[in-house]
């Protein structure tokens, strides 16, 4: 089993649509928990980060965490073109001692 | 205020032979992860540095190493290339692990360094 699991995609979407993007993990003390944004040919950079169970919002953003499910999820509403990325989820285990990211999924919104 | 910054920002090496990656921390970042973009694979896990200790590796074979510096900067050396290093490798900076508490993992990344190995 993979530490961090995320679906590759490509998850398309219609511009204004909401994108529901998921992840799950693997390492049950994990303490944080966090997604980044990929542009083809860029670094990540990080877009959310959520630490205790419920919702995290922050502007088109939405974070989701179920620590009893091991799920972590991020919703983008109103998608736009620009959005169109990859999505990587990460996880820090307190087993593990270390950031681990899962593969990422492809998000495509087509105006 | 600089980012991460990398370099050199391309590498081309023959196998066998080694590659040194270099990489400054955002200033006032005293913690430093190196992870590996190979095609495909997404980031994996090399090394974490934090105020010139290593905190942990991944798993990959000892010919790959590296050191913090005083300053915080870091260096990641490959040893004996292979055809699979190729690959972009990432570095990125954090607050130091004591300061950053439950916020470890809010990392900033460099652009990278790509290096191929032929």
């Amino acid at each position: 089993q993979k530490e961090v699991e995320q679906n590759s995609g490509p998850l398309s979407v219609p511009e204004g649509a909401i994108a529901s993007l998921n992840c799950t993990y693997s390492d049950r003390v994990s303490q944080s928990f966090f997604w980044y944004r990929q542009y083809s040919g860029k670094s990540p950079e990080l877009i959310m980060s959520i630490y205790s169970n419920g919702d995290k919002e922050d502007g088109r953003f939405t974070a989701q965490l179920n620590k009893a499910s091991q799920y972590v999820s991020l919703l983008i509403r109103d998608s736009q073109p620009s959005d169109s990325a990859t999505y990587l989820c990460a996880v820090f285990g307190g087993a593990t001692n270390k950031l681990i990211f899962g593969t990422g999924t492809l998000l495509a919104v087509q105006p | 205020e600089a980012g991460v910054t990398q370099s050199p920002t391309h590498l081309i090496k023959t196998r066998g032979q080694q590659a040194t990656l270099r990489c400054s921390p955002i200033s006032g970042h005293t913690s430093v992860y190196w992870y590996q973009q190979a095609l495909g694979l997404g980031l994996q896990f090399l090394l974490w540095y934090d105020e010139g200790e290593e905190r942990n590796r991944g798993n990959f074979p000892p010919r790959f190493s590296g050191r913090q510096f005083p300053n915080y900067s870091s260096e990641l050396n490959v040893n004996a290339l292979e055809l699979e290093d190729s690959a972009l490798y990432l570095c990125a900076s954090s607050l130091a692990l004591q300061l950053a508490g439950a916020n470890t993992g809010e990392l900033f990344f460099g652009e990278g360094s790509r290096l191929t190995v032929l």
